[in-house]
């Protein structure tokens, strides 16, 4: 029972174009979203996250959006660059920014081509 | 700073042998998390430790999986009896009091053969 799932495997997208990784949750009583990105042999790094009042959070060239009606959410990477090539984890939890533990998507690769 | 720290980097063990994965989170931090990643898979909750309160273990995946952490730092993740299927990643992170973002360390890459 996969309560946060990221469909797309694998996303590849040109240096200087925008990637969006998608992710959808299952759960209405998730309220707090967390992006994470994934280096080989390293543990994921936290990126941006968003709460449940919000439908938008932007930092630099990442930008979350969430679509509650539709249990959507998405990252946007504008411009993308090739070192942002990596795994990307979303996540989610039912606690709010005080959590006992996220709940994770099964990852989407993101290869950045020059 | 130092971050997470998880030790061996790199496991391999024979089916049936029992092994032992430590962690050493961020100092100050009271909440420490297990997670695993198999091949292709998602990050699988495993148990989760907050101060002195009963630990979550609800994402213990058999009896044969046990954590501990002793004196409210460091802690250990015992998997006995090794199967093929216990091949994976095994991720430990730590955080504020239990508030997000989890902080990971780079991981314990387990393989039974």
């Amino acid at each position: 029972d996969q309560q946060v799932k990221q469909n797309s495997p694998s996303l590849s997208v040109q240096e200087g174009r925008i990637s969006i990784l998608n992710c959808d949750y299952t759960n209405s009583m998730f309220d707090y979203f967390l992006w994470y990105k994934k280096y080989p042999a390293e543990g994921p790094t936290f990126l941006i996250s968003i709460s449940s009042i919000k439908d938008k959070n932007e930092d630099g060239r990442f930008t979350v959006f969430l679509n509650k009606s539709a249990k959507h959410l998405s990252l946007h990477i504008v411009p993308s660059q090739p070192g942002d090539s990596a795994v990307y984890f979303c996540a989610a939890t039912p606690g709010g920014y005080n959590t006992d533990k996220l709940i994770f998507g099964t990852g989407t690769r993101l290869q950045v081509f020059p | 700073g130092a971050g997470v720290s998880q030790s061996p980097s790199n496991k391999v063990t024979e089916k049936g042998k029992d092994v032992e994965l430590r962690c050493d989170p961020i100092s100050g931090h009271t909440a420490l998390y297990w997670y695993r990643q198999s091949l292709g898979q998602g990050l699988e909750f495993l148990i989760y430790f907050q101060g002195n309160s009963a630990p979550d273990k609800s994402g213990l995946p058999s009896d044969r999986f046990s954590a501990e952490r002793t004196g409210g730092s460091v802690s250990t993740l015992t998997i006995q009896r090794t199967q093929q299927e216990d091949s994976a990643v095994y991720l430990c992170a730590s955080s504020l009091e239990g508030g997000a973002p989890l902080h990971f360390g780079n991981g314990t890459r387990l393989t039974v053969t």
